[in-house]
């Protein structure tokens, strides 16, 4: 069965710091890996995915992430951090040949002036 | 349209009464879903339409909980004889492709009183 694991429920940055968020998840099959975001009040966003080819994946403001099989990670990072990237982050995997997409629990990023 | 739209974006009802919920998807998007959101928590699935095929509702928490799609477009969510809690946010979601993520809609908060 799939699932996805992300690691601390609240990341705190100060602007222009390193962000990191963490994902863990499982498939037996190759999976398909999405970042979505969601603003305060707002529905999900799509940030970033990964399908096939290149495996570090580029999206909206900056956002980069890596598939590592290896490692089974999808973390998702941004070198410099704005106020505006306050928000909650939630990874989700979804088997190929599958259609139910598995949402992690979420990370709320917090961004210290 | 341009977005996913649901509506009522706020619901607030009396414990025992029937709420219905309406997405109306992005054209052209064959698959809808239905997730909700309680407080501080991640996605659950709800229930799943592909096009014409038989829904999949292994999320449906209990019998109370019924949705319905005509073809490829308007779904609605009805929740019959609300408990506190059913209170959340229920979130719609509509995708053309597996592999190309989901749109969200802005979701319907519900409260049960």
């Amino acid at each position: 069965a799939q699932s996805v694991t992300q690691l601390g429920s609240h990341v705190s940055v100060s602007e222009g710091a390193l962000v990191l968020l963490r994902c863990n998840y499982s498939s037996s099959v190759p999976p398909y890996l999405f970042w979505y975001v969601q603003y305060p009040n707002q529905g999900l966003q799509l940030l970033l995915k990964y399908t096939t080819g290149a495996t570090l994946v580029k999206g909206i403001n900056g956002f980069e992430a890596e598939f590592k099989k290896s490692e089974t990670s999808f973390h998702l990072t941004k070198p410099s951090a704005h106020m505006s990237d306050a928000a909650e982050y939630f990874c989700a995997v979804i088997n190929t040949g599958g259609f139910k997409t598995i949402f992690g629990a979420g990370t709320r990023l917090f961004v210290k002036a | 349209g341009a977005g996913v739209s649901q509506s009522p974006s706020n619901k607030v009802t009396e414990k025992g009464k029937d709420v219905e919920l309406r997405c109306d998807p992005i054209s052209g998007h064959t698959a809808l879903y239905w997730y909700r959101q309680r407080l501080g928590q991640g996605l659950e699935f709800l229930i799943y339409f592909q096009g014409n095929s038989a829904p999949d509702k292994s999320g449906l928490p209990s019998d109370r909980f019924s949705a319905e799609r005509t073809g490829e477009s308007v779904s609605t969510l009805t929740i019959q004889r609300t408990q506190q809690e059913d209170s959340a946010v229920y979130l719609c979601a509509s995708s053309f492709k597996q592999n190309y993520g989901y749109t969200f809609g802005s979701g319907t908060r519900l409260t049960v009183v």
